[in-house]
């Protein structure tokens, strides 16, 4: 499978540890997204990358997360001090620059903290 | 800000009848709307945008920016077609997409 991977692909965390998900976009996208899905809604932006820059940060994005891509190809999200109301499908998508790329989605990380 | 509404959490049509999925949007600029379906145990894809104009796998869609709406339209559902199906809307400069909360489709035999 070339497109974009997401690992793990469930994680089960305590609340209060800290989790760190991995995303690998398609090899020539330099634009990388994350979202956040809840149970019975669709996906929510969170970040977005253009190569190494980290260039827009939603207000859900809050102190706890974070997220690199520090050269310009895989991404990280680290959400520290986890928080039930953090159980969420996290997903990553990737394009090519341009106005009219299509955003190609992985399978998502499946966080759940109890 | 912008906000895309799909009314219907859940639609089910029998096999060869007639489906339209609806979507409005709220935007103040000029939109860019895209209906996205996950199948079963698969991942999020692009069915079709409303700049390419185009039909895929028998779904039209139409953007009336009168009624801010894009409706996701088949004229005879098939089986294969039951999925969850997503309208969004791209904006600013990241492109980032507005989803709607989705409608999970039935096509009954």
């Amino acid at each position: 499978d070339t497109g974009v991977s997401q690992n793990p692909r469930h994680k089960i965390t305590k609340r209060g540890q800290n989790v760190t998900f991995r995303c690998d976009p398609i090899s020539e996208h330099n634009r990388l997204y994350w979202y956040r899905q809840t149970l019975g809604q669709g996906p929510e932006f969170l970040t977005y990358f253009q190569n190494e820059a980290q260039l827009e940060k939603s207000r859900l994005l809050s102190d706890r997360f974070s997220a690199e891509r520090p050269k310009g190809s895989f991404s990280t999200l680290e959400i520290q001090r986890t928080e039930q109301g953090d159980s969420a499908m996290y997903l990553c998508a990737s394009s090519l620059a341009g106005r009219r790329a299509e955003a190609f989605f992985g399978q998502g990380t499946r966080l759940t903290v109890v | 800000a912008q906000r895309v509404t799909q009314p219907e959490k859940l639609l089910s049509v029998f096999k060869g009848a007639p489906v339209e999925l609806k979507c409005n949007y709220s935007y103040s600029g000029s939109p860019e709307l895209f209906w996205y379906v996950q199948y079963s145990r698969q991942r999020l894809q692009l069915l079709l945008r409303h700049i390419s104009r185009e039909s895929i796998k028998g779904f039209t869609a139409d953007l009336n920016k009168g009624e801010t709406s894009f409706h996701l339209k088949k004229p005879f559902a098939q089986e294969e077609d039951s999925a969850m199906y997503y309208c969004a809307l791209s904006s600013g400069s990241a492109r980032q997409l507005t989803f709607g909360s989705g409608t999970q489709l039935t096509v009954l035999p």
